[in-house]
């Protein structure tokens, strides 16, 4: 089955470090998400990515989506403690019979000290 | 606007006790899924409901049940509750399913079984 590979799986930066997490898919991907979960709550959509090569901006976030749609990533330049929470990357196949079913990777879990 | 309520928050069983999360949506999304998640173990998906009166299992069905009420609520049933339930479920929508729609997470039921 599909899989959906994050790392690294946690991350100490100080604040005003740049930070990035990596999200491979062991196939190709129709589009990728990414959510954010802070400490205690539950994941929020951040954004979504379709095509190749595609990259978008959300202020001080960075969301590429590799040539081969098998990866992507987040990059946050300049951390703030408001960045602290887990990152998650989340890709639908794209011949998967059961439906296109959302797989999610396993998290990065960013710390921020101040 | 609520989103994805679902309840309760907290709960602790006992083994071999049974249990109901609801959860209920007022997006009028057609798919609804449950999660749970687990510490290194992202979310794993449960059981979903891609439309009003389907369910289909998801990665980790084993020892749940649902039952798709109507359009807007999903419950998860826990017949004989084990530690190894001992989780944070997560209630979540979409508009349709199969498509790069965006997921909405309810806050989440910390369940201990003890």
């Amino acid at each position: 089955g599909q899989q959906v590979m994050q790392i690294p799986q946690y991350q100490h930066v100080q604040e005003g470090e740049d930070f990035t997490t990596y999200c491979n898919s062991s196939t190709t991907l129709s589009n990728i998400q990414w959510y954010k979960q802070r400490p205690g709550g539950h994941p929020v959509f951040l954004i979504q990515l379709v095509k190749s090569g595609e990259v978008k901006k959300q202020k001080r976030l960075t969301f590429q989506f590799g040539e081969a749609k098998k990866n992507s990533s987040l990059h946050i330049t300049a951390t703030q403690t408001t960045d602290v929470g887990t990152y998650f990357c989340a890709g639908k196949g794209w011949r998967e019979t059961s439906g296109s079913r959302l797989t999610f990777g396993e998290g990065t879990q960013l710390t921020v000290n101040p | 606007n609520a989103g994805v309520t679902q309840t309760p928050k907290f709960q602790v069983l006992k083994t071999g006790q049974s249990m109901t999360l609801q959860c209920a949506q007022d997006m009028n999304h057609n798919s609804m899924y449950w999660y749970r998640q687990d510490p290194g173990m992202g979310l794993r998906l449960i059981y979903y409901s891609a439309s009003e009166g389907t369910t289909d299992k998801g990665e980790v069905p084993n020892g749940y049940n649902v039952s798709r009420l109507n359009k807007r609520e999903f419950s998860l049933r826990l017949e004989s509750a084990a530690p190894s339930q001992t989780s944070v479920y997560f209630c979540a929508s979409s508009e349709l399913y199969g498509s790069g729609n965006t997921i909405y997470f309810g806050e989440g039921s910390w369940l201990t079984v003890v």
